[in-house]
């Protein structure tokens, strides 16, 4: 069955350091998506890509960049981790061209001490 | 400015104790309308896409309609393993492509 996983599940990194979230989809979906989730705001969109080598920020991109180099993968850097970074992010994939349900992952839970 | 709002925050029920959450959306030239259900510690799985006014989907005890200004989530007889998050979703207006979430209702139900 096709499945989106994402890794590490839990993660607790020190103020500075850079991170990187893996994100694998073999729905082999176009659009994929990184999103944030802290209580009281509901789901926030990092950055998405509608294709390979195609990347674009979302409502709260700073501090984080997204790369896509094939279909199946979109990794997320935090490039220099703060504390407020602490949060639950979640990795989507969509089949692209028309307005689709998105599936996505388990999640993984950041730490920033 | 697209925006989405979830009532209530959370909803307790006794078991068979039927009730709705309620979606309010604004957003002009809605795509269509997602409800997603979120269970502690793991993703969103997609329940229902509801495209124009008047729509309505079924799925078990669930029942999800549109109107031109929101959306409800009727849950009927509810048992404890309805228990969850529902995540309401909407495509459209400036975001285009992009979907604009809400912050949720948190469901629990007693038995």
């Amino acid at each position: 069955d096709a499945e989106i996983t994402q890794s590490p599940r839990h993660k607790i990194t020190e103020t500075g350091r850079q991170v990187t979230l893996a994100c694998h989809q073999t729905w082999n979906h176009n659009n994929m998506f990184w999103y944030r989730q802290d209580l009281g705001h509901g789901l926030r969109l990092i950055h998405y890509s509608y294709g390979v080598q195609d990347t674009n920020k979302g409502e709260v991109s700073d501090g984080y960049s997204v790369s896509r180099s094939n279909t199946e993968d979109l990794p997320l850097t935090l490039e220099s981790a703060a504390s407020s970074q602490t949060s639950v992010y979640f990795c989507a994939s969509r089949a692209g061209g028309s307005y689709n349900e998105q599936f996505f992952g388990p999640g993984t839970r950041l730490t920033v001490l | 400015e697209d925006q989405v709002t979830q009532s209530p925050e959370a909803l307790r029920l006794q078991e068979g104790e039927s009730s709705s959450l309620n979606c309010s959306y604004t957003v002009s030239g809605l795509r269509g309308l997602f409800w997603y259900r979120q269970d502690p510690g793991k993703g969103p799985e997609f329940l229902f896409t509801l495209y124009s006014a008047g729509e309505e989907k079924e799925k078990e005890r669930l029942k999800a309609t549109l109107t031109k200004k929101e959306s409800f989530l009727h849950i009927t007889a509810p048992k404890p393993e309805d228990s969850a998050t529902y995540l309401c979703a909407v495509q459209g207006g400036t975001g285009g492509f992009k979907t604009i979430f809400g912050a949720g209702t948190r469901l629990f139900v007693k038995a």
